[in-house]
């Protein structure tokens, strides 16, 4: 079956603009996750959506950034007046249920570089 | 004290080798562990996740957990050159918004010939 799709798979962009990640998760996931993986880095957590609930956006780096869930399902990451220190790869990762022993699947993710 | 530790490698095995990874994590109130894969310029691939103590076998694969020594560790044994990787430890502290992980920053394995 398909697995968790993002889009784009790479995006340079220059200082200042905004940006927008996409991300379809696994159909039936209830769970959305966002990471971001700097070079030399661990995975970092970002956002995470469960359903109706109010998303957890504890991880988020700066006002610049946001998150949206549309329908339960797909999820836009948006960076505002992106800096060079946003370049990163952008990791979506979506899972069947909320229980802490399910396993997160991850997409591809978008290679974000700030010019 | 980084909340999930790994030693970084390289770790270097010959082929048909047993691999040992280790990880070690500072919040006692971990529940929930997990061991991805992750090849050069691709995502995170779950390998196996373990929630109680004692060891989990999943064909060539073993995880073991040691809760009171905030430990948690992957064997894998017959090591191939296909299981070249760095290998990302991930750890939860339950279930909802806690459910969200927290990242070693992997251990590379090179498996050699």
């Amino acid at each position: 079956g398909a697995g968790v799709s993002q889009s784009p798979s790479n995006k340079v962009t220059e200082k200042g603009k905004d940006v927008e990640l996409r991300c379809d998760p696994i159909s039936g996931h209830t769970a959305l996750y966002w990471y971001r993986q700097s070079l030399g880095q661990g995975l970092e957590f970002l956002i995470y959506f469960q359903g109706n609930s109010a998303p957890d956006k504890s991880g988020l780096p700066s006002d610049r950034f946001s998150a949206e869930r549309t329908g339960g399902s797909v999820s836009t990451l948006t960076i505002q007046r992106t800096q060079q220190e946003d370049s990163a790869v952008y990791l979506c990762a979506s899972s069947l249920g909320v229980a802490g022993n399910q396993p997160q699947h991850f997409g591809d993710g978008t290679r974000l570089s700030i010019l | 004290q980084k909340e999930v530790e790994q030693n970084s490698g390289p770790l270097s095995v010959p082929e048909g080798a047993i691999a040992s990874l280790n990880c070690t994590y500072s919040d006692r109130g971990s529940q929930s562990f997990f061991w991805y894969r992750q090849y050069s310029g691709k995502s995170p691939e779950l390998i196996m996740f373990i929630y109680s103590n004692g060891d989990k076998e999943d064909g060539r694969f073993t995880a073991q957990l040691n809760k009171a020594s905030q430990y948690v560790s992957l064997l894998i044994r017959d090591s191939q050159p296909s299981d070249s990787a760095t290998y990302l430890c991930a750890v939860n502290r339950g279930g909802g918004t806690a459910s969200k992980l927290t990242f070693g920053t992997g251990t590379r394995l090179q498996v050699t010939l």
